[in-house]
């Protein structure tokens, strides 16, 4: 009874590199949210997907960012040329979204640090 | 713009009496409401949630107190234990729309033994 995963767990980059986080959601959710949260803030949105297809990306910074989540395996969200300012904690979350119900179910985290 | 307010940045109670932890909000599409617990490292973890047609919903411990003409919600928790020390997170949502949750900053609960 696996819960959402992330993986890798800590991530560290220096400025101007790529980072690649990913997420696999609950068994039979295919509804995916990814959110960021700085230091003593709350999360904030940022995409929400459904197999192949970005339903709602106004969370996303429009540059430098990315999200797929494809037919076959995790999902991804991609920072390109990383700065200091997105150093953050990532999370990524699933729903079933049946039945009136909008739970969504929360991973671990991917902790992004930039130097 | 915050839509979710969370004023009381920490909560301190003592173990076996109730802790009350508020929310307000300032969208009135919001229709659905959740608290999430948090530990340090960890992702949040799902309490409780409640739909705009009920003013209550109770599981447990934890019990969810909706005022839809004030705009606030609580979560009442009783008894509280020391295991209940952790960040809780007010979150709303649209349930017509794509069900993006907009959370609060959260409040630091710690429960003395």
């Amino acid at each position: 009874n696996a819960g959402v995963m992330q993986n890798p767990r800590h991530l560290v980059r220096r400025r101007g590199q790529e980072a690649r986080l990913r997420c696999s959601p609950m068994k039979g959710h295919s509804h995916v949210y990814w959110y960021r949260q700085l230091p003593e803030e709350g999360l904030k949105f940022m995409v929400y997907l459904q197999k192949e297809n970005i339903i709602d990306e106004s969370g996303m910074p429009k540059e430098r960012f990315s999200a797929e989540f494809p037919k076959e395996g995790p999902s991804i969200l991609r920072i390109q040329q990383v700065v200091r300012g997105d150093s953050a904690a990532y999370f990524c979350a699933s729903s079933l979204q049946t039945g009136g119900t909008y739970e969504q179910y929360f991973g671990p985290g991917t902790r992004l640090t930039v130097t | 713009d915050q839509q979710v307010k969370q004023n009381s940045p920490s909560l301190s109670v003592q173990e076996g009496r109730i802790s009350i932890l508020n929310c307000d909000y300032t969208n009135s599409m919001f229709d659905y409401f959740l608290w999430y617990k948090k530990y340090p490292a960890e992702g949040p973890t799902f309490l409780i949630s409640i739909s705009s047609i009920k003013d209550k919903n109770e599981d447990g411990r934890f019990t969810v107190f909706l005022n839809k003409s004030a705009k606030h919600l609580s979560l009442h928790i009783v008894p509280s234990q020391p295991g209940d020390s952790a960040v809780y997170f007010c979150a709303a949502s649209e349930s017509g729309a794509n069900s993006k949750l907009t959370f609060g900053k959260g409040i630091t609960l710690s429960v003395r033994p």
